[in-house]
């Protein structure tokens, strides 16, 4: 079993719609959770950490937490086009980094 | 702040050669992990620095490949021999606490 698991979708939603990325972990020791963005040929980038139970806002993106069912999820209000990417769930469980594969999302104009 | 620097951005090479990669981390920022990202397997961690000690490198996946860190501001990852299954994007990221933040990567690959 992989530490992280994602679906890899791809997700399509049209644009304004709510999109919902969801990320299960397996190591009840784990503390801390990122999502990041990949645009196709690019890096990683941050857009989100949540380190607690329950919802955490930042503009149009929403992070929640569930550490008893063991899933983190990451909304998207309003998707943009500019949305579109692969989203990366990372846990941190002591002091290693664990990534999921990533979920595709295509925000249809 | 100029971010994570990576060094070549694109490098072909022939199997059995030599290849060094280049990471420059954020200034200040005390651990550096390097990463191998795929289709197949997506992003793997490969070893990471603290305080330019490596911590752990159980993600290396052969003698084949080094990775040092004389300073904190600059590390290499080499393979010698390279092989066509070494192929990939090489990421290099860094961190002051524990939000990472990536470079820009290197792709190589392997022929």
């Amino acid at each position: 079993q992989k530490e992280v698991e994602q679906n890899s979708g791809p997700l399509s939603v049209p644009e304004g719609a709510i999109a919902s990325l969801n990320c299960t972990y397996s190591d009840r020791g784990s503390q801390s959770f990122f999502w990041y963005r990949q645009y196709s040929g690019k890096s990683p980038e941050l857009i989100m950490s949540i380190y607690s139970n329950g919802d955490k806002e930042d503009g149009r993106f929403t992070a929640q937490l569930n550490k008893a069912s063991q899933y983190v999820s990451l909304l998207i209000r309003d998707s943009q086009p500019s949305d579109s990417a692969t989203y990366l769930c990372a846990a941190l469980t002591g002091n290693q980094f664990y990534f999921g594969t990533g979920t595709s999302l295509t925000v249809i104009p | 702040d100029a971010g994570v620097i990576q060094s070549p951005r694109h490098e072909v090479t022939e199997m059995g050669q030599e290849v060094t990669l280049r990471c420059k981390p954020i200034s200040g920022h005390n651990s550096l992990f390097w990463y191998r990202q795929t289709m197949m397997r997506g992003l793997e961690l490969l070893i990471y620095f603290n305080n330019n000690v490596p911590i752990d490198d159980s993600g290396m996946p052969e003698d084949r490949f080094s990775a040092k860190m004389p300073n904190a501001s600059f590390s290499t990852l080499k393979i010698q021999p390279s092989e066509p299954r070494d192929s990939a994007v090489y990421f290099c990221a860094s961190s002051s606490d524990i939000e990472q933040f990536f470079g820009p990567g290197t792709r190589l690959t392997v022929l």
